[in-house]
């Protein structure tokens, strides 16, 4: 069964500082695997989408990165600001099921000033 | 363009009743699928339509729900009768023709209380 595991569910930090979001995937045929941004109360929009071939991808403070043997993403975010706060979803999409894409649940990320 | 829109924002039901939520996509956009979202769960796809046709209804989890795109420009999901673990942000999306990571553009979702 295909599934996307995001760690940690929640994380706090304070305002400047860094941190780096974790998505573990068993999704088969691998196609292509994108990051979302959802703030509180409005749908998710796209951050990023990473190809099979692709081992990272920056989108001003945020990278990420991602290594196809592990089936193992990254989405490193520098010098946070008040605005990150959101849920951040990892998505993978593949050749096979109905749409072709498996949500993980999301880190809730909260940052302090 | 404004992007997907939905309607209403929020919707607050008692148990039985029927409740009706609206999306119109981006125009030009060939494909648009309905999401439920719950702390526990997660984004579910329900359905989806391509160019106004059903293609895949197995996520819609009970007769209860139906979907229709009568129109490249509307659609509807439907509840009847509406139940309290129907409770949820249900959100639509649409992308244009092509490869599955063709970006889907998110409607801001209606949040349904079913009381």
């Amino acid at each position: 069964k295909n599934q996307v595991e995001q760690s940690p569910q929640s994380l706090i930090i304070l305002e400047g500082k860094n941190c780096t979001l974790q998505c573990n995937y068993t999704v088969s045929p691998f196609s292509n695997l994108r990051w979302y941004k959802q703030d509180t109360g409005r749908g998710p929009v796209s951050l990023t989408i990473m190809t099979f071939s692709e081992n990272t991808k920056s989108n001003g403070r945020y990278t990420a990165t991602l290594d196809a043997d592990t089936k193992q993403s990254s989405l490193h975010i520098t010098a946070s600001q008040l605005s990150d706060s959101a849920s951040y979803i990892c998505v993978v999409i593949s050749g096979g099921g109905a749409d072709g894409l498996t949500f993980g649940k999301g880190t809730h990320l909260i940052i302090q000033p | 363009d404004a992007g997907v829109i939905q309607s209403p924002r929020h919707e607050v039901t008692e148990m039985g009743q029927e409740v009706t939520l609206r999306c119109k996509p981006i125009s030009g956009h060939d494909y648009l699928f309905w999401y439920r979202q719950t702390m526990m769960r997660g984004l579910e796809l329900l359905i989806y339509f391509n160019n106004n046709v059903p293609i895949d209804d197995s996520g819609m989890p009970e007769d209860r729900f139906s979907a229709k795109m009568p129109n490249a420009s509307f659609s509807t999901l439907k509840i009847q009768p509406s139940e309290p673990r129907d409770s949820a942000v249900y959100f639509c999306a649409s992308r244009r023709a092509g490869a599955r990571n063709t970006e889907a553009f998110f409607g801001q979702g209606t949040r349904l209380t079913v009381v």
